[in-house]
């Protein structure tokens, strides 16, 4: 069945650093990824999303990077800061389903 | 705008009891989705509406789970009975139109089955 893998699992970095998740999904169909962020016990908040026609799409310091042909996006995250530390998620949706992903716990130190 | 409603936020029950979870989407958002969240791991679709007709239950362990959107708005779910390892985070979700399409998230609810 369709999946997402979401790497790496965690992430440390220094403040003021950058961060990169990757997703890799399986559906061809999915034309749809957006990537949540959820703080410990809070409901997961869309934070950036990008759709199959666009390449790249930037948000002051998230950005977010699609390749269809690899059928992978990634998260890009620059000037870390200790609020970005969460639990972060990607997700691919084609038709009408959404597929998550297992998550990428980012801590940021200060 | 209000966002996504869910009670309760907690419950606590033991193992073969039943409990119901309720959820109220945003104003005017013809879909909705039952998550369940296990520790530690992403969100798994339960089931998702459109209006009041079911899209996809095809993860809904039908023995002992159900939902409802009667009406097309508010919407339950329903475990009966419940397991061990029916102890998570059951979140609900909605979104104007039809996946692919943004979801926003209610607080969910956090179950813990004894």
């Amino acid at each position: 069945g369709e999946n997402v893998e979401q790497h790496p699992s965690t992430l440390s970095v220094q403040e003021g650093d950058s961060a990169v998740i990757k997703c890799t999904y399986s559906d061809s169909a999915s034309n749809y990824f957006p990537w949540y962020k959820q703080e410990l016990g809070k409901r997961p908040q869309l934070i950036i999303d990008i759709r199959s026609n666009v390449g790249e799409k930037k948000d002051q310091r998230i950005a977010v990077t699609l390749n269809k042909t690899a059928k992978h996006f990634s998260l890009h995250i620059t000037e870390t800061q200790p609020e970005d530390s969460a639990v972060y998620f990607c997700a691919a949706s084609g038709t009408y389903k959404y597929i998550f992903g297992t998550g990428t716990r980012l801590k940021v130190l200060a | 705008e209000a966002g996504v409603a869910q009670s309760p936020r907690y419950k606590i029950i033991e193992k073969r009891q039943s409990v119901a979870f309720w959820c109220n989407p945003i104003s005017g958002h013809a879909t909705l989705y039952w998550y369940q969240q296990i520790l530690g791991q992403g969100p798994k679709l339960l089931i998702q509406f459109q209006n009041n007709g079911v899209v996809d239950d095809s993860q809904l362990p039908k023995d002992r789970f159900s939902a409802e959107r009667l009406k097309g708005v508010d919407s339950t779910l329903k475990i009966q009975p419940a397991k061990l390892e029916d102890s998570a985070v059951y979140l609900c979700a909605s979104s104007f139109g039809q996946s692919p399409d943004t979801q926003y998230f209610g607080p969910g609810t956090r179950l813990t089955v004894l």
